[in-house]
């Protein structure tokens, strides 16, 4: 069983384009989370979706930041007209959320994204 | 809102020796989990150990246990048996029921290291 795929591993953009991060959950996982981690920082949550809706977005930046989770295909990160201070790990994780610890999250390997 | 806090940015430990990282948490919830999560350099996010806050029995995993304290809101790690693999970040996390969204709340990390 694969675990969470994420792609690319390395992502640099100039300022101003736009960045798009992708992630495939483990198989018959149906949540995924996305967390940033800046340099020698903690993980913070962004984004919390299931199929083809968002649940929890709280952590997302109000303007340039969208997720979507669509039935087909990995979940998506964008990040539009990208600025120094985008520049951090993305990470994505996935869940089959069956109402127990018995699902702890599992993580993808991290995107990290340098803006030059 | 619930926070977690890790107020230890740095430890280390010698070889065989054993380390306790302290996590504590802040919430209004009486039904919750907890786990710690290790990032070695290799930036993977890799599941330790985890806990549901309604059992009174301390978790467990080979030369990993916890002491969780719910009346203190404190749930600590301790690494038996160091070793030089066990160089990493460690996260707390908490994942409250009550709001329905499941988002996990990061720590900021201890950086633990394993000496020879």
């Amino acid at each position: 069983n694969a675990g969470v795929m994420q792609n690319p591993r390395h992502l640099v953009r100039r300022r101003g384009q736009e960045a798009r991060l992708r992630c495939s959950p483990m198989k018959g996982h149906s949540h995924v989370y996305w967390y940033r981690q800046l340099p020698e920082e903690g993980l913070k949550f962004m984004v919390y979706l299931q199929k083809e809706n968002i649940i929890d977005e709280s952590g997302m930046p109000k303007e340039r930041f969208s997720a979507e989770f669509p039935k087909e295909g990995p979940s998506i990160l964008r990040i539009q007209q990208v600025v120094r201070g985008d520049s951090a790990a993305y990470f994505c994780a996935s869940s089959p959320w069956d109402g127990t610890v018995n699902s702890p999250l599992h993580f993808g390997n991290g995107t990290r994204l340098t803006v030059t | 809102a619930q926070t977690v806090t890790q107020s230890q940015p740095e430890m280390s430990v010698q070889e065989a020796e054993t380390v306790t990282l302290s996590c504590t948490y802040d919430t209004s919830e009486n039904n919750y989990y907890l786990f710690w999560y290790k990032q070695p350099p290799s930036r993977q996010m890799i599941l330790v150990i985890r806990q549901e806050a309604y059992k009174q029995q301390n978790a467990t995993e080979n030369r990993f246990s916890v002491n969780f304290q719910k009346a203190a809101k404190s749930f600590s790690l301790k690494i038996s048996d160091s070793q030089l693999g066990d160089t990493a970040m460690y996260f707390c996390a908490f994942m409250g029921l009550a709001s329905g969204t499941y988002k996990y709340i990061f720590g900021t990390g201890t950086r633990l290291k394993v000496l020879a």
